[in-house]
């Protein structure tokens, strides 16, 4: 099992449709977990971080869920601007001194919001 | 404002050339990284630091060399390009080392 798996996608929803994203994990050791989006031919950028507890930024909403190891993202009313590629990112281990820091980001799943 | 910059954007280079990719921060963040790019690959790490003069590597740090002397700057250099290292780099930052800010990338071809 790879360590962070995506589907690449792509998922093409109409505009003002909900669509939801998963991501699954293989070390259930993982601590942090973060969305980034990136635009086609552009650097990813910081989305949310995504807590156990859920949280929601707008139409945005993450979800953890440690005991099945993945975690969501749900857009809802989807917009055009939507469209991107989404990347979820996976700190098995914060830096705490030489060699001890760990991250895999997956490969991303690709939106297209059809108008 | 410029926040993290990379330079140059664009650079075509041949085997064998020592090739050095620049990148800036403005925010005085204690962390930054180098990550490149593929196709089918997503995000690799390559190399990062924790402070001036801490640095570590990543993921896939063969073939690449970094330093850290300031802070705000944290320049990637190929000592010998290969055609494999034909990719886009990405350089980011952060106060920690969670949540990252990503420069606007530097694609790189070597012929």
């Amino acid at each position: 099992r790879k360590e962070v798996e995506q589907d690449p996608g792509p998922f093409n929803v109409p505009e003002g449709a909900t669509v939801a994203f998963n991501c699954t994990y293989s070390n259930s050791a993982s601590q942090s977990f973060f969305w980034y989006r990136q635009d086609c031919r552009k650097e990813p950028k910081l989305l949310m971080s995504v807590y156990s507890s859920g949280n929601e930024d707008g139409r945005f909403t993450a979800q953890l869920n440690r005991a099945s190891q993945y975690i969501s993202l749900l857009i809802r009313d989807s917009k055009l601007s939507d469209s991107a590629t989404y990347l979820c990112v996976v700190i098995l281990s914060p830096y705490s001194g030489a060699g001890s820091y760990q991250l895999t980001f997956g490969k991303g799943t690709k939106l297209s919001v059809i108008p | 404002d410029a926040g993290i910059t990379q330079s140059p954007r664009y650079k075509i280079t041949e085997t064998g050339r020592q090739v050095t990719l620049m990148c800036h921060q403005t925010w005085s963040h204690s962390y930054m990284f180098w990550y490149r790019q593929d196709l089918g690959h997503g995000l690799r790490l390559i190399y990062y630091s924790a402070a001036a003069d801490i640095t570590d590597k990543g993921e896939v740090p063969d073939g690449y060399v970094v330093s850290r002397s300031k802070t705000e700057n944290f320049p990637l250099t190929l000592e010998s390009a290969t055609r494999s290292q034909t990719s886009v780099y990405f350089c980011a930052s952060g106060i920690g080392s969670y949540e990252q800010y990503f420069g606007p990338g530097t694609r790189l071809t070597v012929t």
